[in-house]
């Protein structure tokens, strides 16, 4: 069985700032992958970032970027000077089970300030 | 880009009556279509797997006759949801992959539809 815990429900950040957004996980499989997913209030999934269990350098882009640490199982997500635009949850998630399956965290809401 | 559409985008029905929601992937073919549930304010759960011309495969707890998938095309998907009560109002979204990734290191990106926000009366 596979896991994702986001252990922060709400963040606050100031525009233009940075914020990092938590997450762990757990799987058994030796192969997986990462997603971070952006949901506005309008309900759509929007992809933001993937990283690889094997990939050597960490995922980055644009304005995103994905802190792999594959010994302490977390990815979590960077992002770079926040715009009130990117006020939205943001859910981790783990593709496993041989790279069919995606589990989802519980999710971060995050609230960019003005 | 990869778009991916569902129709419709909310539906009121009955209890007891049938609704079938449409997933297409707009301009590309998915080799593998995603049904998930979300209710508010919490996580998308899987519901089941579908790849096209066999059968989906359920997540446990997933009612196969329930929530019919069927996966007629490499465009199209479709979720019916028979015999519906209220506590099957929730948000229903799809994913589909992109054939074309195949091979690269983008293969397993999803792509979400925007959602169909089911309410059962």
């Amino acid at each position: 069985a596979q896991k994702i815990t986001q252990t922060q429900p709400g963040m606050f950040v100031q525009e233009k700032e940075a914020v990092t957004l938590d997450c762990t996980y757990d799987t058994s499989d030796p192969s997986y992958g990462l997603f971070w997913y952006k949901q506005p209030s309008s309900g759509e999934m929007i992809f933001l970032i993937y990283q690889g269990s094997y990939d050597q350098q960490n995922a980055t882009e644009g304005r995103y970027s994905l802190n792999f640490q594959k010994a302490r199982k977390s990815a979590n997500l960077v992002i770079s000077a926040s715009q009130l635009g990117d006020s939205a949850m943001y859910f981790c998630a783990i593709l496993s089970g041989g790279y069919q399956k995606v589990t989802f965290g519980t999710g971060t809401k995050l609230q960019v300030i003005p | 880009g990869a778009v991916v559409s569902q129709h419709p985008s909310r539906v009121i029905c009955k209890s007891g009556t049938s609704v079938k929601i449409e997933c297409r992937s707009l301009d590309f073919q998915a080799t593998t279509m995603f049904w998930y549930r979300q209710f508010p304010k919490q996580s998308l759960m899987l519901m089941a797997t579908s790849n096209e011309g066999s059968k989906a495969t359920y997540e446990q707890g997933v009612e196969k006759d329930k929530f019919l998938i069927n996966h007629a095309s490499l465009t199209l998907s479709t979720l019916t949801v028979t015999s519906a009560h209220p506590e099957d109002s929730s948000f229903y979204i799809c994913s589909a992959r992109d054939k074309r990734l195949a091979g690269t290191r983008h293969l397993y990106e999803q792509y979400f539809g925007p959602g169909t926000r089911l309410t059962v009366t």
